[in-house]
Order: structure tokens, then sequence, then C-alpha cells
């Protein structure tokens, strides 16, 4: 069964630019989550998607949006970018029925975002 | 303010012998909690999970405990080894939802 990939690996942007990043889930898992991690905050969580809708939402600006399609592959965007958005951004599949307890997420290789 | 610590950022560990890495949190609302293996260059990978109504989840060589009084929680590799050598993250969820909230993590390196 192929794993959660991310596309693209790496990206370098500059400031006040937008970035779109894409994740595709393990076959049959509806729910997609999207973590930052940073040397500073470490990993933080930024939403999740299960169906087509955001079930959870983490503290971050609203420079931050996702969204999920039928097929349960997500994309998150992130509008003028700025230096501290530099970043690995990993989503994370799961089936998302049982609302965690025993529906582990299983996480992609991460996209790193390099912000100019 | 962070929910949950890790508060040795890095341990050192000879092969054969036990590693012990440890977690607290703050949320009492917290049920589940789950532990992570990272490498460089990639995703965290699933180790192993513990719900609070259970203190203690063995599989293989790692083993969680869990002592919901004192919100601690830690993780026994035994025996190590060289290829355990990762940063490990602990997890935690609450039953509001599927977010779960990480520890700033600790990077583990087992000596040959």
């Amino acid at each position: 069964k192929a794993g959660v990939t991310q596309t693209p690996r790496y990206l370098i942007k500059t400031r006040g630019q937008q970035v779109t990043l894409s994740c595709s889930p393990i076959s049959g898992h509806r729910s997609v989550s999207w973590y930052q991690q940073t040397p500073g905050q470490g990993l933080q969580f930024l939403f999740e998607y299960f169906s087509e809708t955001q079930r959870n939402k983490g503290n971050f600006p609203g420079r931050f949006s996702g969204r999920q399609f039928s097929n349960s592959r997500s994309e998150m965007n992130v509008s003028t970018l700025e230096l501290g958005d530099s970043a690995l951004y990993l989503c994370a599949s799961s089936l998302g029925v049982n609302r965690g307890r025993t529906d582990t997420q299983y996480f992609g290789p991460g996209t790193r975002l390099t912000v100019l | 303010d962070q929910q949950v610590k890790q508060n040795s950022p890095s341990l050192s560990v000879q092969e054969g012998r036990i590693s012990i890495l440890n977690c607290d949190y703050t949320n009492s609302m917290f049920d589940y909690f789950l532990w992570y293996k990272k490498y460089p260059a990639e995703g965290p990978t699933f180790l192993i999970s513990i719900s609070s109504i259970k203190d203690k989840n063995e599989d293989g060589r790692f083993t969680v405990f869990l002592n919901k009084s004192a919100k601690h929680l830690s993780l026994h590799i035994v025996p190590s080894q060289p290829g355990d050598s990762a940063v490990y993250f602990c997890a935690a969820l609450n039953n509001a939802g599927n977010m779960l909230t990480f520890g700033g993590g600790t990077r583990l390196m087992v000596k040959p």
C-alpha cells in the first residue's frame, strides 16, 4: 500500500508570493491533517480536513488555508509569504472515522518551504 | 504555553542498553498518547500509542508507560539498537478532535 505522498518536496519562494502544497493520502483514508515544523515552534497543527470539510483548525493566521477534494487529496495554500513561514510542512492521513482513538495518523515526507 | 513537554533535548545510550524517553503534559483533557520517530528529511513514523484507560502498552522492543496522576509518560526501548538513533516525539490527543499536540522532541543517539 502506498504511503502518504507530498509534492513538491522542496520549494523556494520570495516574500509576498503565495504557494500551494499538495498531499495525497493513503488509499481509503478520508482525513488529512497539516502540520508545520520549525526549529523554534516545533510541530504545530494547522488544520484537518475530512470529507472535503475543514473539521479542526489550529492557531494560524488566515493566510494559511486548505481544501480537500472528493478523492481525499488535499492542498494547502499560504498567501503573502513571510520569512517566518519557512518550515517543513507535513501532512498526515488517517481513516478519520474514529476521531483519533485508534485512528493513527500517518505522515508524508513533508515539503520544505524556504522563503527568501 | 507548551501543553506537551519533552524536557530532554537529547539522550545518548550504549547499544544493548535501555533507552528511556520522557514526556510531560499539562492538559487534563488529553486521553490518547502517541510516540513518533523521525529521521532527517522524512516525516514522523508512528511507533506506539496508549489510551488513558491503560497504564502500559507494549510492542516488541517498545513499551510506553502512562502515569495519569503525574501527567507523565515514558517510552522504553529495550534493547537499544544503532538504527533507533532518531528524534522521538510524544504527541497527545483529546476527545475534541483529531489534532495532535506534539512535544519538542528528544534526539536519541545509540552508540555501537
